[in-house]
């Protein structure tokens, strides 16, 4: 049971280079999200999917989207990356849609955008 | 101002210390409150969960909210250098969590 995994753990871009970061979680969760983590910022909701099929917007989604390929699998896709986009991603997962459901994070991804 | 303020520290203490970590918040709509643990290079694991005034003791950790103040605490007792990392609060209203900055804690030996 690997709990939540993100793919990849470093990556380096320059500005204007499109990529896809990838999560997955074997947990059998209904709802995933996807944070990003600045310092002095905290942690801030760039999108979330309640459920299979549907995906909502978070607080910061400007320059991001997403797919929920399946229950396992939610990928958050930067089309033309900027500096402002450099930070640390998680990926998170949780049982039920209910925001009191504990969420369990993987491990992020470290991007740096030139 | 944002919804959450927390102390980012760094914080550092001998072990056996008493611990507090704080928070305040400023929307009354907020009714559950958690605690989050950040090792370096990780990602954030759920500590404590309450959705009430008052205290929750989870062991060594207890958990404080006063929502009349607008005010969570975190206690940690008998500190020990395993507890060295970031604690992040969080609190929801029902339909988004928003979190704090993060704590630094150093437990040292």
């Amino acid at each position: 049971n690997a709990g939540v995994t993100q793919t990849p753990k470093f990556q380096v871009l320059k500005t204007g280079q499109s990529m896809t970061l990838q999560c997955a979680q074997d947990m059998n969760h209904n709802s995933m999200y996807w944070y990003r983590q600045d310092p002095g910022m905290g942690l801030r909701l760039i999108y979330y999917s309640a459920s299979e099929g549907t995906t909502d917007k978070g607080e910061v989604p400007n320059g991001y989207n997403v797919s929920r390929l399946n229950k396992r699998e939610f990928s958050l896709r930067l089309e033309s990356a900027a500096p402002s986009q450099t930070s640390v991603y998680f990926c998170a997962s949780s049982a039920q849609g209910s925001w009191t459901d504990t969420q369990y994070f993987g491990p992020g991804t470290r991007l740096t955008v030139l | 101002q944002k919804e959450v303020e927390q102390d980012p520290g760094p914080l550092s203490v001998p072990e056996g210390a008493i611990v507090s970590l704080n928070c305040t918040y400023s929307n009354s709509a907020f009714q559950y409150f958690m605690w989050y643990r950040q090792y370096s290079r990780k990602g954030p694991e759920l500590l404590m969960y309450t959705y009430s005034s008052g205290n929750k003791e989870d062991g060594r950790f207890t958990a404080q909210v006063d929502k009349s103040s607008k005010y969570i605490s975190l206690f940690i007792r008998d500190s020990q250098p395993s507890d060295s990392a970031t604690y992040l609060c969080a609190m929801s209203p029902g339909n988004q969590f928003y979190f704090g900055t993060g704590t630094s804690l150093t437990v040292i030996p």
